[in-house]
């Protein structure tokens, strides 16, 4: 089984309608992180967690917001869907641990289309 | 805060050694240098993170100079599996002021290999 996961893998949707995308994780890490990626383009951040207490924004975060339930849960919403959201949306997570502590792994993408 | 630069593209064939340099000339004391390959609609994944000198691992080595104002990783005898995109980050996320640093993929560095 992947270690991260995200649901759905794939969303079409309309604009002003709220979508949620979901990262869970089970590899007992303490930080997550929501990047988007736009076509030809490398990724940014959104929002990061640095346990369940703590929530930061990131470099894009206006129209998004986040909640982090559990350690291993990290949800991304979009309250009202705009056609520039339309992106690839990659969940990371990352541990406080020894070894490559800035070693972040992904999830295998979420791909929304907001019409 | 340390700003990465990469060149864009890159083209190489099977079998060559390939460099692709990154310059980081504001690295702080505490930063690390982290690389990452990302395939076509797939989360990046770590390659390698080296603070000073040099670091090999099984798939690619990390040169850092003395000054680490910059770093080369070096992919040895690149096959046409090795097409991808590479990322420098630079900074230690250990550190809450820093983790928007580190967490700054760029534009990254398109690697062509041809046959």
């Amino acid at each position: 089984d992947a270690d991260v996961t995200q649901t759905p893998r794939n969303r079409i949707t309309k604009t002003g309608k709220r979508i949620m995308l979901e990262c869970s994780q089970t590899k007992g890490h303490d930080r997550m992180y929501w990047y988007r990626q736009d076509p030809g383009l490398g990724l940014r951040l959104i929002y990061y967690s640095f346990d369940v207490k703590d929530i930061n924004k990131g470099e894009i975060s206006d129209g998004y917001s986040v909640s982090r339930q559990a350690q291993a849960k990290f949800s991304l919403s979009l309250e009202s869907a705009i056609p520039n959201q339309t992106a690839l949306y990659f969940c990371a997570t990352s541990s406080t641990g020894q070894g490559s502590y800035n070693e972040q792994f992904f999830g295998p993408g979420t791909r929304l289309t907001v019409l | 805060l340390a700003k990465t630069t990469q060149p864009i593209s890159m083209d190489s064939y099977e079998g060559q050694e390939v460099n692709i340099t990154c310059s980081h000339n504001n690295i702080a004391t505490n930063d690390y240098i982290t690389w990452y390959q990302q395939f076509p609609s797939q989360g990046p994944r770590f390659i390698i993170q080296g603070y000073k000198t040099k670091v090999t691992n099984e798939v690619a080595s990390l040169f850092i100079p003395a000054d680490r104002k910059s770093s080369t990783l070096s992919l040895p005898r690149v096959s046409l599996s090795d097409t991808a995109v590479y990322y420098c980050l630079v900074g230690d996320v250990r550190e809450a002021n820093n983790a928007g640093n580190m967490l700054t993929f760029g534009g990254g560095t398109r690697l062509m290999v041809k046959p």
